[in-house]
């Protein structure tokens, strides 16, 4: 299965300000989801990447909060942009592996205060 | 909207204890992934489901898929303290390419 390095792993931010949120696999994939897990919570897609297009955003989730590049086919980044502290969340990266499964990255911890 | 029932959300047994967790929803699934999440880390998929009435085996714990792939459940046998985590299911449901996840059942077995 895939391997994914996601970082940062955690930070503490400003409201207001932006943070990007990387993510890289060990191999190509077409593929790439971003999820959002409020505190306590189970995992929401946040949108798919694909590379060489416009990420496809969920209902509730718009380009200009949460901007997504996918430059190449193992890199992808999101910005949570304007952050509020309702913004705290884990943001996980994800692909498809193999049509069996899912992998995860380890998750970016953000906490706005 | 495709919708993914979990329950219980939490449960708290003793150690050697049996115990079943639900997903059901109103929608078919293309296949169903059960997967465990440790603090800190992402999900971990534990078993993929494909055909209707499928079981699973992985050492203690029994995955089954319903006849309509509708709903699944997970079985722990003799439950043991490395076993707490948060048990998460998720439908990949036709043609949407994507998971929808339950609200995961957060498990916890005391020593």
């Amino acid at each position: 299965s895939a391997v994914i390095s996601q970082k940062p792993s955690r930070d503490i931010c400003q409201r207001g300000t932006s943070l990007t949120i990387q993510c890289q696999v060990d191999s190509q994939v077409t593929m790439m989801f971003w999820y959002r897990q409020q505190p306590g919570q189970s995992l929401t897609l946040i949108a798919t990447a694909n590379q060489g297009s416009e990420a496809t955003y969920e209902s509730g989730f718009v380009i200009d909060k949460f901007p997504i590049s996918r430059p190449n086919l193992t890199f992808s980044t999101l910005t949570v942009s304007n952050m509020s502290p309702e913004d705290s969340s884990i943001y996980l990266c994800s692909v498809l592996t193999g049509g069996l499964g899912y992998t995860f990255g380890s998750g970016t911890r953000l906490t706005v205060v | 909207t495709q919708l993914l029932e979990q329950s219980p959300q939490f449960l708290s047994i003793q150690e050697g204890e049996n115990l079943t967790v639900y997903c059901n929803s109103s929608s078919v699934f293309s296949s169903l992934q059960w997967y465990r999440q440790e603090p800190g880390e992402g999900p971990v998929l534990l078993v993929t489901v494909v055909t209707g009435g499928e079981v699973k085996k992985l050492k203690r714990l029994t995955f089954q898929f319903g006849d309509a792939r509708k709903d699944s459940s997970l079985h722990i046998t003799a439950a043991q303290p490395g076993d707490t985590g948060l048990y998460l299911c998720a439908g990949d449901f036709q043609g949407a390419q994507k998971l929808v996840f339950g609200q995961g059942t957060r498990l916890t077995i005391n020593p």
